[in-house]
């Protein structure tokens, strides 16, 4: 149980473009998704936390107009990076929040490699 | 602001040695606190969790830790490491009860040798 997926696995655009990510709960219903950024041999940033029915929270340094976040339904919730940029290439990963609540924890997703040509 | 700390950035030892990797986390508060690891190429994956009572948690393919709330501690341990348990390690802390965010430690690279 528990198991996230992220779509597409990897995704090479040109500079300029908009790239949509996909984060899924797959057995589990998520109320709270979370969106980290990854950069080479580093920890996990977290960029924003998304709300099922609700505009997403950015940590701090984080464009929202940059990043948009959609979290339309208990499964599902989407970032899309709008005008990407070669600095914008990094591993990005959600996790979604699931179990009782008190206990609840978050399961992440495979991550999705972008390359911004 | 809660933070964490893992000192060791890389550990090398033999298979068959004992594991030790420290996490200390800065929240004067309730804490939860996980583990994580990293397998190459793969995602980030439970290893254990605390939330609440015995302080010596049992997580997964033998691992465990303990939380000792006076050093702000949550060290991970195993008695005998094998070659598969080559991975990163994360400690994560999620402070003010669950469902809010974690913060992350940087990481401790293991590397187990035959």
């Amino acid at each position: 149980g528990a198991v996230v997926s992220q779509h597409p696995s990897w995704v090479i655009c040109k500079s300029g473009t908009s790239v949509k990510i996909e984060c899924r709960s797959l057995d589990f219903q998520a109320t709270t998704m979370f969106w980290y950024r990854q950069f080479p041999k580093q920890s996990l940033m977290l960029m924003a936390t998304s709300n099922e029915g609700s505009k997403a929270t950015y940590e701090q340094g984080v464009e929202k107009d940059k990043f948009l976040i959609n979290h339309a339904s208990l499964t599902l919730s989407t970032l899309t990076v709008t005008s990407a940029h070669p600095e914008d290439s990094s591993f990005y990963i959600c996790s979604a929040r699931g179990g009782a609540r008190g206990t609840d924890t978050q399961y992440f997703g495979p991550g999705t490699r972008l390359t911004v040509l | 602001a809660q933070s964490v700390s893992q000192h060791n950035h890389h550990v090398i030892l033999s298979e068959a040695a004992s594991l030790e990797l420290g996490c200390n986390y800065s929240y004067g508060g309730t804490v939860n606190l996980f583990w994580y690891v990293q397998y190459p190429g793969q995602h980030l994956q439970l290893l254990l969790k605390y939330f609440s009572g015995d302080p010596l948690v049992k997580g997964i393919k033998g691992f465990e830790a303990e939380f000792i709330k006076s050093k702000f501690s949550f060290n991970l341990r195993k008695p005998s490491v094998q070659w598969s348990d080559t991975a990163e390690y994360f400690c994560a802390v999620n402070a003010g009860g669950g469902g809010n965010k974690l913060t992350f430690g940087t990481g401790t690279q293991l590397k187990v040798e035959l």
